[in-house]
């Protein structure tokens, strides 16, 4: 079976520019969370969408926005990069019938200059 | 302010040995606990979890202890292998299946032949 798939792996990005993440949740699996991870930090939560709506957000600028299709891919906006939105961004999905595991992508590795 | 801790950035164990990699949380509303690997340039893999109503978790050659009294939780792994050597991430969540994970820094293992 697939796992959860990203894309890009990586892309280098200007600051003030805008970047879109995609992720693959899953087969059959409905609910896409993001996460984004800081060199020498764990991840955090940035969004949760479930049935393509919003059922959660993390601490996170209004700079960030996230949606999710009927197929339940999702996809993960950033706007006016900053320096410090270089990180590594994860994707994961949830089975439904265990609700707490999570199940994470690769991730993009975004670099911004 | 860290709700979940792990204290122990690194960790070198000798390929055989037993590895203990402790976590700490401070939030008493936290009742399911993960543990995470990574390696890499891959996403974090579930390890194992437990529920806050056990003491105790074992899959295989891990095993996850919990004291709720401590607000501490470890994970050993028995006999250590030389593929086990990755960043190990504490992941907490709250009872309600929607909550995001609350992780830990992580611990880098090292194991060695």
């Amino acid at each position: 079976d697939a796992g959860v798939t990203q894309s890009p792996t990586h892309l280098i990005k200007t600051r003030g520019q805008h970047v879109t993440l995609r992720c693959s949740p899953i087969s059959g699996h409905k609910s896409v969370s993001w996460y984004q991870q800081v060199l020498g930090q764990g991840p955090q939560f940035i969004f949760q969408y479930y049935e393509k709506e919003e059922r959660g957000r993390g601490n996170f600028p209004d700079r960030f926005s996230a949606r999710q299709f009927p197929n339940y891919s999702s996809e993960l906006n950033v706007n006016a990069l900053l320096l410090g939105d270089s990180a590594l961004y994860l994707c994961a999905s949830k089975p439904p019938d265990r609700e707490y595991e999570q199940y994470f992508g690769p991730g993009t590795r975004l670099t911004v200059t | 302010d860290q709700q979940v801790k792990q204290n122990s950035p690194s960790l070198s164990v000798q390929e055989g040995r037993i590895s203990i990699l402790n976590c700490d949380y401070t939030n008493s509303m936290f009742d399911y606990f993960l543990w995470y690997k990574k390696y890499p340039a891959e996403g974090p893999t579930f390890l194992i979890s437990i529920s806050s109503i056990k003491d105790k978790n074992e899959d295989g050659r891990f095993t996850v202890f919990l004291n709720k009294s401590a607000k501490h939780l470890s994970l050993h792994i028995v006999p250590s292998q030389p593929g086990d050597s990755a960043v190990y991430f504490c992941a907490a969540s709250r009872f309600s299946g929607n909550t995001p994970l609350v992780f830990g820094k992580g611990t880098r293992l090292s194991v060695i032949a």
